[in-house]
C-alpha cells in the first residue's frame, strides 16, 4: 500500500503524559499537513511542512505540540503533557507541489484519547 | 480570512433520489473549493475541486458541484443516490494567497432503502 500511513492507529494515555505519533507520506510528496478532528467538527488544520521546513502553526498548536519533519520524509507530532481536551481524532496529510490547492491525501488517522 | 459553512448537519434521501448538499463559503481573495469524503473508518478522500477554470465541475462516483460567485455557494450534487454514498462530506475552502485551509463542520449522509 503506497498510500499515507499513521502509527499507532489508537493511543489511551493518561492525563500529564507524554504521546508522540508518526505520519508517513506518500514517498514523492513534499508537503505534509497534520490536522486534528474532534466528534462532530470537521478536520482543523494545525500546521504544514514543505519538505522539512515547518511553514504554518495554527494558533490552536500550544507550546505543548511540537512537529516535525527532520529529513523531509515522515512526521513525527508531540504532545507533551497531555489534557483531556487533547482527545480526539490526529490526521495526517500528504500533497504534491507548492500550493494549498493541489490534492491532498489522508491517513487513517490516530484516535487519541486522554483519560 | 475565509470561512465555509455546511447548511445541514444531517441529510437524509431514499436511494436513486437526488442528492443535494449545501456549502457556502466567505473569502478575502478569489477561492478554491473542494470537497471530501470520508466513509465509516476510512481516510478523507477528494470528490472533486474547484480552482478557478469551469465552474461547473465533475467529480468521481457521478458527483458535481457548480461554484456561484454571487450567492458564495459550491453546492453538491448527484443525480441518483447510492447505498454506499453514506458519508460524512466536507467542503472545504483555501487560497492561494495564504494556503490557509478551512474545512467545514461536515454534511452527514444517510441512505434509505
Amino acid at each position: 500500500d503506497t498510500g499515507v500511513s499513521q502509527d499507532p492507529r489508537h493511543k489511551i494515555t493518561k492525563r500529564g503524559q507524554n504521546v508522540t505519533f508518526r505520519c508517513d507520506p506518500i514517498s514523492e510528496h513534499n508537503r505534509l499537513y497534520w490536522y486534528r478532528q474532534t466528534l462532530g467538527q470537521g478536520p482543523e488544520f494545525l500546521t504544514y511542512f514543505q519538505n522539512e521546513a515547518q511553514l504554518e502553526k495554527s494558533r490552536l498548536l500550544s507550546d505543548r505540540f511540537s512537529a516535525e519533519r527532520p529529513k523531509g520524509s515522515f512526521s513525527t507530532l508531540e504532545i507533551q503533557r497531555t489534557e483531556q481536551g487533547d482527545s480526539a481524532m490526529y490526521l495526517c496529510a500528504s500533497s504534491f507541489g507548492q500550493g494549498a490547492l493541489n490534492e491532498q491525501f489522508f491517513g487513517p488517522g490516530t484516535r487519541l484519547t486522554v483519560l | 480570512a475565509q470561512s465555509v459553512t455546511q447548511l445541514d448537519s444531517h441529510v437524509s434521501v431514499s436511494e436513486g433520489t437526488p442528492v443535494l448538499l449545501r456549502c457556502n463559503y466567505s473569502s478575502s481573495y478569489s477561492p478554491s473549493l473542494f470537497w471530501y469524503v470520508q466513509h465509516p473508518n476510512k481516510g478523507l478522500q477528494l470528490l472533486l475541486k474547484y480552482t478557478s477554470a469551469a465552474t461547473l465541475v465533475k467529480g468521481i462516483n457521478g458527483f458535481e458541484a457548480e461554484f456561484k460567485k454571487s450567492e458564495t455557494s459550491f453546492h453538491l450534487t448527484k443525480p441518483s443516490a447510492h447505498m454506499s454514498d453514506a458519508a460524512e462530506y466536507f467542503c472545504v475552502v483555501t487560497t492561494n494567497r495564504d494556503d490557509k485551509i478551512i474545512f467545514g463542520k461536515g454534511t452527514r449522509l444517510h441512505i434509505l432503502p
